[in-house]
């Protein structure tokens, strides 16, 4: 059974459309995450849910926001998708809280975004 | 603005050799270490990870090393095998270990 699971793999759209990105963890955990992997393979964190509240949110465009409907779902929503965008954007989870230990943190396949 | 340094940006390791990563890092309040493995078309998963209270941590042909006061951390891999061709990235935490910041990662290609 997959851990970590994402849909959809692969995304091709045209620049302005919308986009949403849907992360589904069956490890228990209580902390998701979002993180994007730009072209040269850099991973940088965008934000991070602790039981549905958002407690990690880095510097990234409101023009993305995540949902997360319960602890074992979160979703990334893109609005006016820009040719930037193209990426390959990973959910990952952990057990660790927001004062949690130095949890492992276990990533989704990854959904490859190509903004035409 | 980079916290982590990572190098070299790829490596080349003939089979049975040693492949060694290295890592320097800014912040002084990073107190979580860890190393991840990504193969192509996959996200990454956890190889090993240390605590600045030790110097090194040995995982079967993977070992971590710790220089705190240079504030530097490497991976050495003994051994190499062609299936341990992936990019690696080292990584760092403060307090809960939930916001990790990664170096820029090195891919290895170990040839026969």
């Amino acid at each position: 059974d997959t851990a970590v699971s994402q849909t959809p793999k692969y995304l091709v759209t045209q620049m302005g459309n919308d986009k949403s990105i849907k992360c589904e963890q069956n490890l228990g955990h209580d902390t998701m995450y979002w993180y994007k992997q730009d072209s040269k393979k850099f991973l940088k964190i965008m934000f991070s849910y602790n039981n549905k509240e958002l407690i990690i949110n880095e510097t990234v465009p409101n023009r993305f926001s995540p949902k997360s409907p319960d602890k074992a779902h979160l979703n990334l929503h893109i609005n006016s998708l820009e040719l930037g965008d193209s990426a390959v954007y990973f959910c990952a989870s952990s057990q660790g809280g927001i004062s949690g230990g130095r949890e492992t943190q276990y990533f989704g396949p990854g959904t490859r975004l190509l903004v035409l | 603005q980079q916290q982590v340094k990572q190098s070299p940006q790829s490596l080349i390791v003939q089979k049975g050799g040693i492949s060694i990563i290295n890592c320097a890092y800014e912040n002084t309040a990073f107190d979580y270490f860890p190393w991840y493995q990504q193969f192509p078309g996959k996200g990454p998963a956890l190889l090993i990870a240390i605590r600045p209270d030790v110097s090194e941590k040995k995982e079967g042909r993977f070992t971590i090393s710790f220089n705190k006061s240079a504030k530097q951390f490497s991976l050495h891999i003994m051994d190499s095998q062609p299936g341990d061709s992936a990019t690696y990235f080292c990584a760092a935490s403060t307090g809960g270990g939930n916001k990790l910041t990664f170096g820029t990662g090195t891919q290895l290609k170990v040839e026969l």
